[in-house]
């Protein structure tokens, strides 16, 4: 059961800007940073941005992301056929003392 | 350049131990954090737990009961042990290098991921 909750799924046309919510609460994003994931059908997860708003090296810089209060968002700007994949939140929770991640967002360009 | 590859059997019986090993490549255990995740099929991710570089582990709540994370530093390994498996046990297992700190924020990441390893547990 995923602490974090994400829409189940997001779609764009190409070159249109698409965003991914990730609600959280004082326990996770409240107090600590938030990163994203991306995951193509049949691989493994690649990190996407870290500490809210890093990328790392190799990401395009369409990808942003930003956090505020206990949720977070991930935006993809001007979205390319390449980009279908699913996406997932994560962060600490100092509650659980553990990684969560969130629930999952499948993206589909149009 | 880390890399990582797990490897342990893709079949565990019922109430049997999932055991599953994790080689790292690149860089050094000593070093950083190194986690467990899986993924059911069709599901989303879970972290499991991790150890880290002074050999110090965290398991999430849920399996704390029923895992243990241990590491050779000699081989450069680290290790998933999941005891009494059940069908809900059945997943792709990914071993993962994580960041983690405190300074200038609280942060907690997988940077490098391996290829993951299926596991099906079933009679």
């Amino acid at each position: 059961q995923s602490v974090l909750t994400q829409p189940p799924s997001a779609s764009g046309t190409p070159g249109q800007r698409v965003t991914i919510s990730c609600s959280g609460s004082s326990s996770n994003i409240g107090r600590n940073t938030v990163n994203w994931y991306q995951q193509f059908p049949g691989t493994a997860p690649r990190l996407l941005i870290y500490r809210n708003n890093q990328r790392p090296s190799g990401v395009p810089v369409r990808f942003s992301g930003s956090k505020s209060g206990t949720s977070a968002s991930l935006a993809i700007s001007g979205l390319q056929s390449e980009d279908e994949a699913d996406y997932y939140c994560a962060a600490w929770d100092d509650s659980l003392n553990g990684d969560v991640f969130g629930t999952g967002t499948e993206v589909t360009v149009l | 350049q880390v890399q990582l590859q797990e490897s342990g059997p893709g079949l565990v019986k019922p109430s049997e131990t999932l055991s599953l090993t994790c080689t790292v490549s690149g860089g050094s255990i000593s070093s950083y954090y190194w986690s467990w995740i899986r993924q059911p099929p069709g599901k989303g991710l879970e972290w499991i737990g991790y150890i880290y570089y002074s050999g110090g582990t965290n398991y999430i709540p849920s399996l704390k009961s029923r895992v243990s994370i241990s590491r050779d530093t000699s081989k450069n390994q680290f290790s998933l042990e999941l005891r009494s498996v059940t069908a809900a046990d059945t997943a792709m297992y990914y071993c993962a290098k994580t960041v983690a700190g405190s300074f200038p924020d609280s942060h907690f990441y997988m940077d490098v991921w391996g290829t993951g390893t299926p596991v099906t547990v079933s009679s």
